[in-house]
Formats: C-alpha cells, sequence, structure tokens
C-alpha cells in the first residue's frame, strides 16, 4: 500500500503571497489531519477533515484553510503569508472514526518544508 | 483542554545504553489513547508504540517499552539497547477515545545515541 504522499516538498514565497499545499492519504483512509512543525513548539494541530468536512479545527487564523476532496486527498491553504509562517507543514492520515478502523494510529507524509522570504 | 509536556528538549545516550523520555500530560478524561512517535532526521514520522489508558500493563514493542502512571498522568519511554537507528526526534501525544479524534503532540525531545 502506498503511504501519504504530500506535495510540493519544497516551496519558497515571499511575503504577501499566498500558498496551497496537497496530501494524498493511503488508500482507504478517510481521515486527514494537518500539522505546522517549528523547532521548539513541536507539532501545532491545524485542522483535520473526516468526509469531506472539518471535524476538528486549531487554533490558527483564518489565513489557514483546508479541503478535503470525496477521493479523500486534501489541500491546505494559507494567504498573505507572513514570515512565521516558515515551518514543515505535515499531512497525517488515518481510519480514526470510522467502524474497523486500525485503531488510531496516524501515519505522516514527509512534509513540505516552506519558506517564507 | 488536553496538554502534553515533554521536559527533554534534548538527551543523548551511549550505544548499547537505556535511556528513558518522559512525558506528562493533563487531562480530565478517563479513557484515552497515548503514543510515541519518532521523527528520524530527514524521514517520515512513524508510531513506536501505542498505550490505551484503560488497559493496567504497560505496553511493549521489541526494545521499546513504557511506564505508564495514569495516577500520576505520566507516560514514559524507555529505550533499552540503543542504537545509532533510534537518534530521532520523539514526540509524545494524546488522544481521547471519542468525540473529536484530534491528537495533542507534545514538543519534543531530540535523541542523539552516540557511538
Amino acid at each position: 500500500k502506498a503511504g501519504v504522499t504530500q506535495t510540493p516538498r519544497y516551496l519558497i514565497k515571499t511575503r504577501g503571497q499566498q500558498v496551497t499545499l496537497s496530501c494524498s492519504p493511503i488508500s482507504g483512509h478517510r481521515s486527514v489531519s494537518w500539522y505546522q512543525q517549528t523547532p521548539g513548539q513541536g507539532l501545532q494541530f491545524l485542522f483535520e477533515y473526516f468526509s469531506e468536512t472539518q471535524r476538528n479545527k486549531g487554533n490558527f487564523p483564518g489565513r489557514f484553510s483546508g479541503r478535503q476532496f470525496s477521493n479523500s486527498r486534501s489541500e491546505m491553504n494559507v494567504s498573505t503569508l507572513e514570515l512565521g509562517d516558515s515551518a514543515l507543514y505535515l499531512c497525517a492520515s488515518s481510519n480514526t472514526g470510522t467502524s474497523g478502523g486500525s485503531y488510531n494510529e496516524q501515519f505522516f507524509g514527509p512534509g513540505t518544508r516552506l519558506t517564507v522570504l | 483542554a488536553q496538554t502534553v509536556t515533554q521536559s527533554q528538549p534534548e538527551m543523548s545516550v551511549q550505544e548499547a545504553e537505556t535511556v528513558t523520555l518522559s512525558c506528562t500530560y493533563d487531562t480530565s478524561e478517563n479513557n484515552y489513547y497515548l503514543f510515541w512517535y519518532k521523527q528520524p532526521p530527514s524521514r517520515q514520522m512513524i508510531l513506536v508504540i501505542r498505550q490505551e489508558a484503560y488497559k493496567q500493563q504497560n505496553a511493549t514493542e521489541n526494545r521499546f517499552s513504557v511506564n505508564f502512571q495514569k495516577a500520576a498522568k505520566s507516560f514514559s519511554l524507555k529505550i533499552s539497547d540503543s542504537q545509532l537507528g533510534d537518534t530521532a526526534m520523539y514526540f509524545c501525544a494524546f488522544m481521547k477515545t471519542s468525540g473529536t479524534y484530534k491528537y495533542i503532540f507534545g514538543t519534543g525531545t531530540r535523541l542523539k545515541v552516540l557511538a
């Protein structure tokens, strides 16, 4: 089974621009979560989508948004980029919340390294 | 709200020795899961070990074991016979068993295994 994939792997943007990151979950997984990882802050939860609906949301400003498609692929968008948005953005998929799901383990992608200049 | 605290930002251990990583959490829930994830340098995060709160027996996966103290809200990871490949960031995580299915991660412990 193919793992979680994220595109692009690296991205350089300037302040004020917007960016869209993509995540393809493991086949059959309906839950996709997004995290921002920065040194010293660990993983900060952005949001989780399940069956095209946002099921959970973290404490990030409205500039951060996401969506999920019918094939469970998910995109994350950041508008009006700020220097502080530079981070590794991780996507994780799981069967959590589905009957017979494989027990809450999250499977992570390699991440997208975003640099804002 | 739940919180997860890892108080050791960095640790090092000699190859073949044993090391323990600490994690404490705060919750009013009675049923939940706890996890340790490993993120090797420039590689994907993977699950190391998982513990269900209702189970009193500590989880074990080969050289990895946990010391789960529910009353103290403590969940430490012990790595025995440390290997160079254990060098990584280790994250402790919490998840309720019902409702929101949201993971809460700690800030991580960077472990370096020395040859």
